[in-house]
């Protein structure tokens, strides 16, 4: 079945740790997402990607890297400069020739202690 | 400053009556509007979208009405079902290739029976 998988659903990080999300879409989506949802917060846009080996900077980069070595996988590093990671990510991709409408994944919980 | 509110956190009604739930916005290049639904832990599915040429789209129980000079936008639920339950985020977009879209703070719906 086609769709995008989110690995780990639940991550635990201690303080001063990077930690990396795993983001895969079997789609054949050119542009891929990172959200972060916090409590009352909505969807906030991380990173994004149109094109493989390009990708772009949302409101709240601060904190994270991202890569887009191939069009499948577009994974999410939250380092130790994020000053509140604790939260749910979620990935998204679409078709750049679509409507707009984003495909999500299942998420991540992060949780640092 | 939030291009796209959902003033109203959380909404409850009964089951068999009819939920509205409003969005605002405030970019006027955006063309595009989409409503998720999401169920705690998991990602949000698409709902209904509407296009900025039209002012209403009907699916089922679900329909979305825009007003452009407003730049106000509703989705409607008929009747409401306790399967309804769930938080629903309102996004938009210019709809310029691969362009993230915006989302609202969202508005949590409760349908009790």
């Amino acid at each position: 079945d086609g769709g995008i998988t989110q690995s780990p659903k639940y991550l635990f990080r201690k303080e001063g740790q990077n930690v990396t999300l795993s983001c895969e879409q079997n789609l054949n989506h050119d542009a891929m997402y990172w959200y972060r949802q916090d409590p009352g917060q909505g969807l906030r846009l991380i990173y994004y990607s149109q094109i493989v080996n390009d990708f772009q900077k949302g409101d709240i980069a601060e904190g994270y890297s991202v890569s887009r070595e191939k069009k499948e996988s577009f994974p999410l590093t939250v380092t130790s400069a994020q000053k509140n990671p604790t939260a749910f990510y979620l990935c998204a991709s679409s078709s750049t020739s679509g409507t707009g409408e984003l495909f999500f994944g299942e998420g991540s919980r992060l949780t640092v202690l | 400053d939030q291009q796209v509110k959902q003033n109203s956190p959380s909404l409850s009604v009964q089951e068999g009556r009819i939920s509205i739930l409003n969005c605002d916005y405030t970019n006027s290049m955006f063309d595009y509007f989409l409503w998720y639904k999401k169920y705690p832990a998991e990602g949000p599915t698409f709902l209904i979208s509407i296009s900025s040429i039209k002012d209403k789209n009907e699916d089922g129980r679900f329909t979305v009405f825009l007003n452009k000079s407003a730049k106000h936008l509703s989705l409607h639920i008929v009747p409401s079902q306790p399967g309804d339950s769930a938080v629903y985020f309102c996004a938009a977009t210019d709809n310029q290739a691969g362009t993230a879209l915006i989302f609202g703070k969202g508005t949590t719906l409760s349908v009790s029976s």
